[in-house]
């Protein structure tokens, strides 16, 4: 089976910077997604990584490090809008997203 | 809105009886996935259709459960005799995947399944 760990839950104030750290061993890897999810929806696409380094998009940003098995989501000037809960989702080869169980995330006024 | 749909969104039943849910993909997309998602828990697969194939099932398919995707477009998810172990979110997603590469999946907003 995929081994996929995150914190469960972490608390920061508005406009500070976050860093959700994923840890993962699995079957091959064929990239790592971050999504976001609210309460009670769906899980949305923030990002991807299959290379080592950092991508950045916006106030959001993915590290992943393959030979480490480490990957963090980094959210910057954060929002009362970004309280939710981020899941770190690998592909590994059988293409079968395997999921952590998502650290929930509240921002403090 | 991602552009998947799923219905209902809440299907509220009892012990032993049948549902069916249905997921509308994006309409290029040629794959489809199933999940089911319980609280403070990450999506588990359940399992995925390549166009009209069912190519995978994770065990956590009894043989309960089926799924089925006629004509490439629309799935349905159907459990049999649902016991109170069954309530969960059922998430469908979908993507458009070209070749032996990670392409991202587009979830849909979900069913709220409770079995009372």
């Amino acid at each position: 089976g995929q081994n996929i760990d995150q914190p469960t839950e972490m608390t920061a104030t508005e406009g500070a910077i976050v860093q959700i750290n994923c840890t993962y061993q699995t079957s091959g890897f064929n990239g790592l997604f971050w999504y976001q999810q609210h309460a009670g929806e769906a899980p949305t696409f923030l990002s991807y990584n299959v290379l080592d380094g950092l991508e950045e998009k916006g106030r959001f940003s993915s590290f992943l490090s393959r030979s480490k098995g480490y990957s963090y989501l980094l959210l910057k000037e954060l929002q009362m809008k970004d309280s939710a809960s981020y899941l770190c989702a690998v592909l590994p080869n059988d293409y079968k997203l395997s999921f952590g169980a998502g650290t929930t995330v509240t921002v403090r006024a | 809105d991602t552009g998947v749909s799923q219905d209902p969104r809440h299907k509220i039943t009892k012990r032993g009886q049948n549902v069916t849910f249905r997921c509308d993909p994006i309409s290029e997309h040629n794959r489809l996935y199933w999940y089911r998602q319980t609280l403070g828990q990450g999506p588990e697969f359940l399992t995925y259709f390549q166009n009209e194939a069912q190519l995978e099932k994770s065990r956590l398919l009894s043989d309960r459960f089926s799924a089925e995707r006629p004509k490439g477009s629309f799935s349905t998810l159907e459990i049999q005799r649902t016991e109170q172990g069954d309530s969960a979110m059922y998430l469908c997603a979908s993507s458009l995947v070209v070749s032996a590469s990670a392409n991202e999946q587009f979830f849909g907003p979900g069913t709220r399944l409770t079995v009372l």
